[in-house]
């Protein structure tokens, strides 16, 4: 069975600074997802980065990119250059072909100012 | 392009009494989730469609939980009857296909009392 661990509940980071936020995985699949979400407190998740497992190069959308080590099964997201708005729960989830997607516990990430 | 909506935002009622929630997916998506999360929780599937039919309701509570797509567009989620531990929200997602991203509705924040 497929499973997402995030093992940071909350962290906190202060405006303009760098955060890492940490996802491990478990799967046998080959062929798969990643996203983070953000989940911020109007409860709306937003889809803030995707990884296909078959590409090594790790994604990036502008503040936001991904170090995607698909041996050790790990997918952390690395915010750069904080903003308040970017106070929300984010969540590790997983999707393979054959599996509905799962979610991590989620890491609720405070930024302040 | 209009994203997903779901209603009600807010529901309350009293445990042994039922209640349904709507969703409408983004036009052109053939796949529609419900999820139910927790506070403090990832969301956990309930259920996925496929056009109007089921590919996956293996975590439906199917004693007390319900849900149709009828013509493959609208969906609705019913409880019949409620308990406490059903106080949740109840997201909604759509995706074009049954593995690439999801999009989220607002969800529906349900408190049983």
């Amino acid at each position: 069975a497929q499973t997402v661990t995030q093992s940071q509940p909350e962290m906190s980071v202060q405006e303009a600074e760098t955060v890492t936020l940490s996802c491990t995985y478990d799967t046998s699949e080959s062929n798969y997802y990643l996203f983070w979400y953000k989940q911020p407190p109007s409860r709306q998740m937003i889809l803030v980065i995707r990884q296909e497992a078959y590409k090594q190069q790790n994604a990036t959308e502008n503040r936001f990119s991904v170090n995607f080590q698909k041996a050790a099964k790990s997918f952390s997201l690395k915010i750069s250059d904080s903003q308040l708005g970017d106070t929300a729960m984010y969540f590790c989830a997983f999707v393979s072909n054959n599996n509905d997607m799962r979610f991590g516990a989620g890491t609720r990430l405070t930024v302040k100012p | 392009e209009a994203g997903v909506a779901q209603s009600p935002r807010y529901k309350i009622i009293e445990k042994r009494q039922s209640v349904a929630f709507w969703c409408n997916p983004i036009s052109g998506h053939a796949t529609l989730y419900w999820y139910q999360q927790i506070l403090g929780q990832g969301p956990k599937l309930l259920i996925q469609f496929q056009n109007n039919g089921v590919v996956d309701d293996s975590q439906l509570p199917k004693d007390r939980f319900s849900a149709e797509r009828l013509k493959g567009v609208d969906s609705t989620l019913k409880i019949q009857p409620a308990k406490l531990e059903d106080s949740a929200v109840y997201l909604c997602a759509s995706s074009p296909s049954d593995w690439s991203e999801q999009y989220f509705g607002p969800g529906t924040r349900l408190t049983v009392t």
